[in-house]
């Protein structure tokens, strides 16, 4: 089956730090680019970062400087660092995969269930 | 680029057709997908380039559009339809930002 499944989330304190994992099955990881989307309680999507094959990188601003994206394909996982850790970063964190359409181009098309991240003292 | 979703809550009967809209602030030709999130679930894709149906997406499911005006209708809504559905551009990016959301709900 293929699937993601994501690990790591918890409370910490503002200011704190805390480093999400998402562990693939059922593909070759290797072969695609992956991203972590984020989802505060009863609010909207916000991406958050990617990575692509090669380690190439992206952030949104709200994040850039603060978390660090990356992949270890020889354990088919995906990692998320968190530093400085704030209130507004209090979310659901999904990772996903990338799948490229040929013409029609991208979208994710493998989703993780989640995991949830507090930032409170 | 800016995506925006109209409307934010639309009531719709079983039965009937719903028709989500999404606007784009500049042009991102067909590049853009389509998600339905039920409560406690991570999204699912439904839609890419605007207007194919991904693996398993039921026909009643469908997308239009291109340029800056997009669409997603379901054409008889069926319980299971009921659901937050977002777009997504992949033009330009980073980011890849998201619509605000249309909630689905049963009217």
């Amino acid at each position: 089956e293929v699937q993601l499944v994501e690990s790591g989330g918890g409370l910490v304190q503002p200011g704190g730090s805390l480093r999400l994992s998402c562990t693939a099955s059922g593909f070759t990881f290797s072969r695609y680019d992956f991203h972590w989307v984020r989802q505060v309680t009863g609010k909207g999507l916000e991406w958050v970062s990617a990575i692509g094959t090669v380690g190439d990188t992206y952030y949104s601003g709200s994040v850039k400087g603060r978390f660090t994206i990356s992949r270890e394909d020889a354990k088919n996982s995906l990692y998320l660092q968190m530093n400085s850790l704030r209130a507004e970063d209090a979310a659901v964190y999904y990772c996903a995969r990338e799948r490229i359409f040929a013409t029609l181009g991208e979208a994710f098309d493998i989703w993780g269930q989640g995991t949830m991240v507090t930032v409170s003292s | 680029i800016v995506m925006t979703q109209s409307p934010a809550t639309l009531s719709v009967s079983p039965g009937e057709r719903a028709t989500l809209s999404c606007r784009a602030s500049q042009s991102i030709s067909s590049k853009l997908a389509w998600y339905q999130q039920k409560p406690g679930q991570a999204p699912r894709l439904l839609i890419y380039g605007a207007s194919t149906r991904a693996t398993g997406i039921p026909a009643r499911f469908s997308g239009s559009g291109s340029g800056t005006e997009f669409t997603l209708t379901i054409s008889s809504l069926q319980s299971e339809d009921f659901a937050v559905y977002y777009c997504q551009h992949y033009s330009d990016w980073p980011p890849y930002d998201f619509g605000q959301g249309t909630k689905l709900e049963i009217k």
